[in-house]
């Protein structure tokens, strides 16, 4: 089935690290995907990893696959209040490009 | 700028009056899609294209239409649209046929009286 669940809500303080966790179902999917949603904003990729791939650092981000358990993760390095916003997961299913996305996490940054 | 635009960005319409939502992009991108946004349904794609002239129903096409008769522009088109329809619509775009890395424009919020 199609399916991929987080938790609604993360807080953390100001250059603390963050981390958002994400399973999904699908084993065949090709490609897990990070989104960034300000308020009033479209969704911006943050990144993205192969299903192949463990792990992917981009300056900040770190994402970690384990496609044993179906798992993702998204670490975020020294959390700044403009990290604040709604983090969605998302898979791809390789046939026609739908992205399946989770309900998406509400990351709160505490000055 | 590389970038994916939709207008209008936002919209109060009646029920039963056409209305289309334009989407650009200029990356020279081959696939394009659309998706509607729903509190506690999350996001969900409704059409999408993977070249010209070819487009095909995603998971919830009923009431919409699409059509792709050039590279960069992937309107959407509600023919009589019901209060159901109200929601934030987003338009994405991807350099690959098969739709990996999608690019978002920054939504369209739709309200039908």
């Amino acid at each position: 089935g199609e399916d991929v669940e987080q938790s609604l809500f993360l807080s953390v303080r100001e250059g603390d690290s963050s981390v958002i966790n994400c399973t999904y179902t699908d084993s065949s999917s090709t490609y897990l995907y990070w989104y960034k949603q300000e308020p009033g904003a479209g969704l911006q990729l943050l990144t993205y990893i192969f299903s192949n791939m463990d792990m992917k650092q981009d300056q900040r981000l770190t994402v970690l696959l384990n496609k044993k358990d179906k798992h993702l993760s998204l670490r975020i390095a020294d959390t700044q209040t403009g990290d604040s916003a709604i983090y969605f997961c998302a898979e791809s299913k390789s046939n026609t490009g739908k992205l399946i996305f989770g309900q998406g996490t509400t990351l709160q940054v505490k000055p | 700028e590389a970038q994916v635009t939709q207008n209008p960005r936002y919209l109060i319409t009646v029920t039963g009056k056409k209305l289309t939502v334009t989407c650009s992009q200029n990356m020279n991108h081959e696939y394009m899609s659309w998706y509607r946004q729903d509190p506690g349904l999350g996001l969900r794609q409704i059409y999408y294209s993977m070249n010209v002239e070819v487009t095909d129903k995603g998971d919830v096409p009923e009431g919409y239409k699409v059509s792709r008769k050039e590279k960069r522009n992937f309107p959407l088109i509600l023919e009589s649209p019901s209060p159901n329809q109200t929601s934030l619509y987003f338009c994405a775009s991807s350099p690959d046929r098969q739709g990996y890395e999608q690019y978002f424009g920054p939504g369209t919020r739709l309200t039908v009286t």
